[in-house]
């Protein structure tokens, strides 16, 4: 069966420092990657998707980037955070192309102080 | 622009009761729409997937339909138990990408 994994699962950072999450599937090959951010009162957003290594789809302009160096890893970047980063974090994945059932991590909830 | 709206924000039942959660949607040119379940500080789990051509799926004791052409969905959960008590999330994948639209969400909370 397939699994998803992010760490951490919480982060208290300070304004202006750099920021790495990481998240990983199990039991598939070649998933759609997802990473979606969740702010009180703002409901989900999402932020990136990969269809394949190397391949990083923005949606919204933000001080944040997304790498995917494996097929089964989306990693959520930021060379120096703000406040307004602050939120419950997740990453999801769905089978390849197609209308496919998303799934989605545990989160990271993330502090930026 | 898509847009996905969930009322009620809030909903409180006694334990046992049927209940009916809605979703709509503004553009019914859509892929699928999925409900999800979120727990408090939790991740997302999902419930139930409707494809665009699909009516309706079920699984125990939850309904989900779809009226695409009218832009609704409802999520039907029979004999409603304590353990229901979550946030229920609706969204939509548009058509020509890869993004889900999500509502806000309902807060169901069962009282025993």
């Amino acid at each position: 069966s397939q699994t998803i994994h992010q760490w951490p699962a919480t982060l208290v950072q300070p304004v202006g420092s750099p920021l790495s999450l990481e998240c990983t599937v199990e039991g598939t090959s070649n998933p759609n990657l997802y990473w979606y951010r969740q702010a009180a009162g703002r409901g989900l957003q999402l932020l990136f998707y990969s269809v394949g290594i190397g391949q990083i789809s923005s949606e919204v302009p933000q001080n944040l980037s997304a790498s995917r160096p494996q097929d089964r890893q989306f990693i959520l970047s930021s060379k120096k955070l703000l406040l307004s980063d602050s939120g419950f974090y997740l990453c999801a994945w769905s089978a390849g192309l197609g209308h496919n059932e998303q799934f989605f991590g545990p989160g990271t909830r993330l502090t930026v102080l | 622009k898509q847009e996905v709206t969930q009322i009620p924000a809030a909903l409180s039942v006694p334990e046992g009761e049927n209940l009916v959660l809605n979703c709509s949607f503004t553009d019914s040119a859509i892929y699928n729409l999925q409900w999800f379940r979120q727990d408090p500080g939790k991740g997302l789990t999902s419930l139930l997937l409707i494809q665009s051509s699909q009516r309706e799926q079920t699984s125990g004791r939850l309904n989900a339909s779809l009226d695409k052409s009218s832009g609704r969905s409802t999520l039907y959960i029979a004999a409603s138990q304590p353990g229901d008590s979550a946030t229920y999330l609706c969204a939509v994948l548009i058509q020509g990408a890869q993004k889900l639209v999500f509502g806000q969400g309902t807060r169901l909370t069962i009282n025993p």
